[in-house]
């Protein structure tokens, strides 16, 4: 089966300047997570939906970033405006529809490396 | 609230030695904990988790872990390492809500 695809790979912005990352999880699987990913510390979880809705979003600053998920299949996040501590890899991940995150196998994708200059 | 701690960012081990990768938690529930492996520009894998039951866990590619509630640990080993399992490898924790913690990451080198 396709695994989870992210776009694009690699995003080079200058401070203040807007940006966007495209997921587009397994086929079937009702919850989507988007994580940000610092150098040199663990995936944080920003967001996480359950088909369109939100599940949980206490940790998106919600005055820079919002995400989407209109149709229930493919997200989107953006960071508007972008400041130099978002340099960070931003992943997506997916799981089948159990919305607790601990009863489930979340597939990760390869993810957006995001450099602010 | 729940964390978990990695020892060590960086583990280096001869090519067929012991591979021990290290992680403690904190959890004011009973904590369901994980070990992802992630490769060089790619995603997070699972390896293992734990959620209840069998104290011992056996993962993907040969690993295994033991939860250790008196010790708040959860180690990761293999018996014989590989030059395949360079990678990062991250501990992670959850507990009965939505969110999910993950450590900071141990860097295996394998040397050949």
């Amino acid at each position: 089966e396709a695994g989870v695809a992210q776009s694009p790979r690699y995003k080079i912005i200058e401070k203040r300047q807007s940006v966007a990352f495209w997921c587009n999880p397994i086929s079937g699987h009702a919850t989507l997570y988007w994580y940000q990913q610092i150098l040199g510390q663990g995936p944080k979880l920003l967001i996480q939906f359950q088909n369109n809705g939100v599940v949980d979003d206490s940790q998106l600053p919600k005055d820079r970033f919002s995400a989407e998920r209109l149709k229930g299949v493919d997200s989107t996040l953006k960071i508007q405006p972008a400041k130099l501590e978002d340099s960070a890899v931003y992943l997506c991940a997916s799981s089948f529809r159990v919305p607790n995150i601990a009863k489930n196998i979340q597939y990760f994708g390869a993810g957006t490396r995001l450099s602010v200059l | 609230a729940q964390s978990v701690t990695q020892l060590g960012s960086h583990v280096s081990v001869s090519e067929g030695a012991l591979v021990l990768l290290r992680c403690n938690y904190s959890s004011s529930v009973p904590p369901y904990l994980f070990w992802y492996v992630q490769y060089p520009n790619q995603g997070l894998q699972l390896l293992l988790k734990y959620t209840t039951g069998a104290t011992l866990v056996k993962g993907i590619n040969g690993f295994e872990a033991e939860f250790k509630k008196s010790e708040t640990s959860f180690h990761l080993t293999k018996p014989s390492a590989h030059m395949s399992d360079a990678a990062e490898y991250f501990c992670a924790v959850s507990g009965t809500g939505n969110q999910f913690y993950f450590g900071t990451g141990t860097s295996l080198t394998v040397i050949p």
